[in-house]
């Protein structure tokens, strides 16, 4: 167990909806990240926060939204669903906002698009 | 265009072999390389090599980073049953991480 929690464990929506998913970081950890793990792409980055403000983005598209919060928790918004947006999410955090920082993964947030 | 390969894709070996997993990357701007060991969950971290620091061990694991030839081994001796997993190796940019698409590692008994 990392420390970090993700809600819900799975999510299943139809196209078009939008979904939110949350992530609270271990304790004393400032960063959060988002990844997108599908079968067909891999784990691809797609956000940081650090302490409340964005500090990288990756590969996130423009339906997909995050931020965090003053509690340090984050919330992913996936909106106008496509099938393709079918994966496990997963959320991460570290102490620091930096590179040298190691970051604990949550257990995922399996969402399915029908 | 930033980019992290591994090979190979999949292994297969016997309890007690030793494997290599290695893992190239062509990056802009290097900061870190990462490996991590993700069984039936979520990824758990296994090193982290940067400039300052090329070379890691961890009991049986260990691993090695060539920043002048862009790569990095993972190699794993006396394997285990448990050490069966999917191996992701990613590079931080410093505002991006890169993944590899993982080394499926069956080690049988």
């Amino acid at each position: 167990d990392s420390g970090v929690t993700q809600t819900p464990k799975h999510l299943i929506t139809a196209t078009g909806q939008r979904v939110t998913l949350r992530c609270s970081p271990r304790s004393g950890d400032l960063s959060v990240y988002w990844y997108q793990q599908s079968l067909d792409q891999g784990l691809q980055f797609l956000i940081q926060y650090y302490n409340g403000e964005e500090r990288a983005k990756g590969n996130i598209l423009e339906r997909f939204s995050a931020q965090q919060f003053p509690d340090l928790h984050s919330e992913l918004n996936l909106s106008s669903l496509e099938l393709g947006d079918s994966a496990l999410y997963f959320c991460a955090s570290s102490v620091g906002g930096g590179s040298l920082d190691t970051q604990y993964f949550g257990p995922g947030t399996r969402l399915t698009v029908l | 265009e930033d980019k992290v390969v591994q090979s190979p894709l999949s292994l297969v070996v016997h309890e007690g072999d030793t494997v290599t997993l290695n893992c190239s990357y062509e990056v802009t701007n290097f900061r870190s390389l990462l490996w991590y060991k993700q069984e039936k969950k979520a990824p758990t971290f296994l090193f982290m090599l940067t400039s300052s620091g090329i070379e890691k061990k961890s009991g049986r694991l260990s691993s090695i980073l060539d920043k002048k030839e862009l790569f990095s081994i993972l190699n794993i001796t006396a394997t285990q049953t448990g050490d069966s997993a999917v191996y992701l190796c990613a590079v931080d940019t410093g505002n991006q991480f890169y993944f590899g698409t993982g080394t499926s590692l069956t080690v049988i008994p």
